[in-house]
């Protein structure tokens, strides 16, 4: 089945306690994306990955980081969480062609810092 | 820059009701337009999508149609259902901008 996979779903952490959230797709696409979902505001991309290796700063990237060394998985790394990160956070992925074709959606995470 | 407004919620209506959601966007050039629903413990999913303007998007009963002369937009149903209950979200992606614009949700209850 294809999918976007996220891991934890849920997680409550403390202030400073560095963090990682895992995205991994078996569909072999090669963007993947990063967003952050808040009441009243919507979803806000953080960062993206147009390929292996390849990534760039979304609309809110402070206070993450991302890597890419392999097509399949897409990290979101906290490395001192704080509070204003807590958040509904959604992987995605889709095929070449980027953010024109459809996004697959992970389940999202969701991350209280307290 | 480019945005999304798109109509408050909540929304409640009784089932076999019409349903429309407002969707207006601002954005340079020629966007690309999308409708994504959430049901509740899940990620988005594609709604439907259009690429240029008069472009319908449909699917699962529900249509939208590209209004470039109106930046609009709106996604209808005919008829709703209990099952069609979720967050709805409109979203543009433009070219340059390897991100979606999202609006802030439209949450849809339908009551038996």
């Amino acid at each position: 089945e294809a999918q976007v996979t996220q891991n934890p779903r849920y997680l409550i952490t403390v202030t400073g306690k560095k963090l990682t959230v895992t995205c991994s797709q078996n569909m072999n696409h090669e963007y993947m994306s990063w967003y952050r979902q808040d009441p009243g505001l919507g979803l806000r991309q953080i960062y993206y990955s147009m390929n292996v290796e390849v990534t760039d700063k979304g609309d809110v990237p402070e206070g993450y980081k991302v890597s890419r060394k392999e097509k399949r998985n897409f990290p979101l790394i906290l490395e001192s969480p704080s509070p204003n990160q807590t958040s509904l956070y959604f992987c995605a992925s889709s095929s070449g062609g980027g953010i024109a074709q459809p996004q697959h959606f992970g389940d999202g995470t969701r991350l209280s810092i307290l | 820059g480019d945005s999304v407004t798109q109509m408050e919620g909540p929304v409640t209506l009784s089932e076999e009701a019409f349903l429309t959601i407002n969707c207006t966007y601002t954005a340079t050039g020629y966007p690309s337009l999308f409708w994504y629903v959430q049901y509740p413990g899940e990620g988005l999913q594609l709604l439907l999508k259009a690429t240029k303007a008069d472009d319908k998007g449909s699917n699962k009963g529900f249509e939208a149609t590209y209004r470039k002369e109106t930046t609009s937009f709106h996604l209808e149903k005919g008829s709703v259902q209990v099952s069609d209950s979720a967050v709805y979200f409109c979203a543009l992606s433009n070219f340059g901008n390897e991100k979606l614009t999202f609006g802030t949700g439209t949450r849809l209850t339908i009551i038996p």
